[in-house]
């Protein structure tokens, strides 16, 4: 089976930068995925990351290190918008669960003036 | 434009009632999935189709039946034997392949509540 670990909450100042840790334990892996949900709304996909390093996609950036089991999403710049649950998650590729994701209980970014 | 429909919104049933909630998407996705979410609990998989007729058992499927008879939609009926059935319930997609599929598509969602 797979878990992960992520932060419950976050809280942090507008403008500035925050960073969402989550650590995993699969008996395979594939690579990390990063989701957003807003309050009500539906999962949007962030980031995806298969191989070790920093991927940047504007204000947000993902990192991966695949021998730690560790990765974490960056925020910068925050914006009041940017209040959301962030969700990590993990594939595992081996058994009969080979194509699903399974996803972390999620942290709760609040952004504060 | 493209994308993923569920319906109804909101939902009320009363207990000992099947209820079926519909999802359909114009992705042209081969893979569609229904996940379960209760508060502070995250994203929980019900069940998933990786094709047409062919559909697995995810993490919690118990008290829940789906059908995959078209590429474009993907049913899910709550039944009377799922215990505590209230939930915010998401239907997603996403093609087939490594790379592609870790990034899934998702619906609106279904708040479910019995009563």
């Amino acid at each position: 089976g797979q878990s992960l670990e992520q932060p419950s909450e976050v809280t942090a100042v507008e403008g500035a930068i925050v960073q969402i840790n989550c650590t995993y334990q699969t008996s395979g892996f594939y690579g990390l995925s990063w989701y957003q949900q807003h309050d009500g709304g539906a999962p949007t996909f962030l980031s995806y990351n298969a191989l070790d390093g920093l991927e940047e996609t504007g204000r947000f950036s993902s990192f991966l290190s695949r021998s730690d089991s560790y990765g974490y999403l960056l925020l910068q710049e925050l914006q009041m918008k940017d209040s959301a649950s962030y969700f990590c998650a993990v594939r595992d590729p081996t058994g009969a669960g080979s194509y699903q994701l399974t996803f972390g209980k999620g942290t709760k970014l609040s952004v504060i003036p | 434009d493209g994308g993923i429909t569920q319906s109804p919104k909101y939902l009320f049933r009363k207990e000992g009632q099947n209820v079926t909630l519909s999802c359909e998407q114009n992705l042209n996705h081969d893979a569609m999935y229904w996940y379960r979410q209760d508060p502070g609990q995250g994203l929980r998989l019900i069940y998933y189709s990786q094709i047409v007729n062919d559909f697995q058992k995810g993490d919690i499927a118990e008290g829940y039946s789906v059908s995959r008879e078209k590429k474009e939609s993907f049913p899910l009926t709550v039944t009377s034997a799922q215990k505590n059935p209230t939930a915010f319930y998401l239907c997603a997609s996403s093609p087939r392949d490594r790379g592609r599929l870790e990034k899934q598509f998702f619906g609106p969602g279904t708040r479910l509540t019995v009563l």
